[in-house]
């Protein structure tokens, strides 16, 4: 089955740093990489949307300019908190689209990256 | 936009059967999923319906009435291990998924 990874599983920074994320998909390609966000007990919630050579979009409300994303190749999404503060502090999950299996729109999620922002 | 709604908690005993419902109003569908999660961890897909009725899989099966805007997961013959969160998504006509906030289960013995 298709396989995404997510690196690193989790991360602990001063407030005021950058962090990076980096979410692969290992055995397929993904033109189409999401960024979700999980607050505890909250459920997960979409960010944006990277596409592979393009600007990703945005969901309302994410600032983009905090957010960073790169969806560099095929295989490979970046987010990059950066100015990370207190409040950023939450479970980043990736997901990827695999255009093999076309028919079950499905999304493959990566493992998830737990930042705590100190 | 989407609002998914499901259930925040039930609890069951060991070897008991489990539905859990969602509703959800949406202005695109392009199918809706069921996910596990267990806590810290990501989603592992169980099922997805894009036309109407039942889909099987083994334990699980997963049911949707698109004119009611309703779906339901069932899972049958209850395992402590099934102790998790399930998540109702719905696939918007632009291929985002808008997740519900997700049904606790828990499994007595």
């Amino acid at each position: 089955g298709a396989v995404v990874s997510q690196h690193p599983s989790w991360v602990i920074c001063k407030s005021g740093t950058s962090v990076k994320i980096e979410c692969r998909s290992l055995d397929f390609q993904a033109t189409t990489m999401f960024w979700y966000r999980q607050f505890p007990k909250q459920s997960l919630m979409l960010m944006a949307t990277s596409n592979e050579g393009s600007k990703a979009t945005y969901e309302q409300g994410v600032e983009k300019d905090k957010f960073l994303i790169n969806h560099a190749s095929l295989t490979l999404s970046t987010l990059t908190v950066t100015s990370a503060h207190p409040e950023d502090s939450s479970f980043y999950i990736c997901s990827a689209r695999d255009l093999g299996q076309g028919d079950y729109n499905e999304q493959f999620f990566g493992p998830g990256t737990r930042l705590t922002v100190l | 936009g989407q609002n998914i709604d499901q259930p925040t908690e039930m609890t069951a005993t060991e070897g008991a059967i489990v539905q859990i419902n969602c509703t959800y109003q949406t202005s695109g569908f392009n199918g809706l999923f069921w996910y596990q999660q267990h806590a810290g961890e990501a989603p592992t897909f169980l099922s997805y319906n894009v036309l109407d009725g039942l889909e099987e899989k083994g334990r699980f099966s997963s049911f949707l009435s698109r004119s009611k805007g309703y779906s339901y997961l069932l899972l049958k013959e209850l395992q402590m291990k099934d102790s998790a969160s399930y998540l109702c998504a719905v696939l918007s006509s632009d291929y985002k998924l808008s997740f519900g906030a997700g049904t606790t289960v828990t499994v007595r013995a």
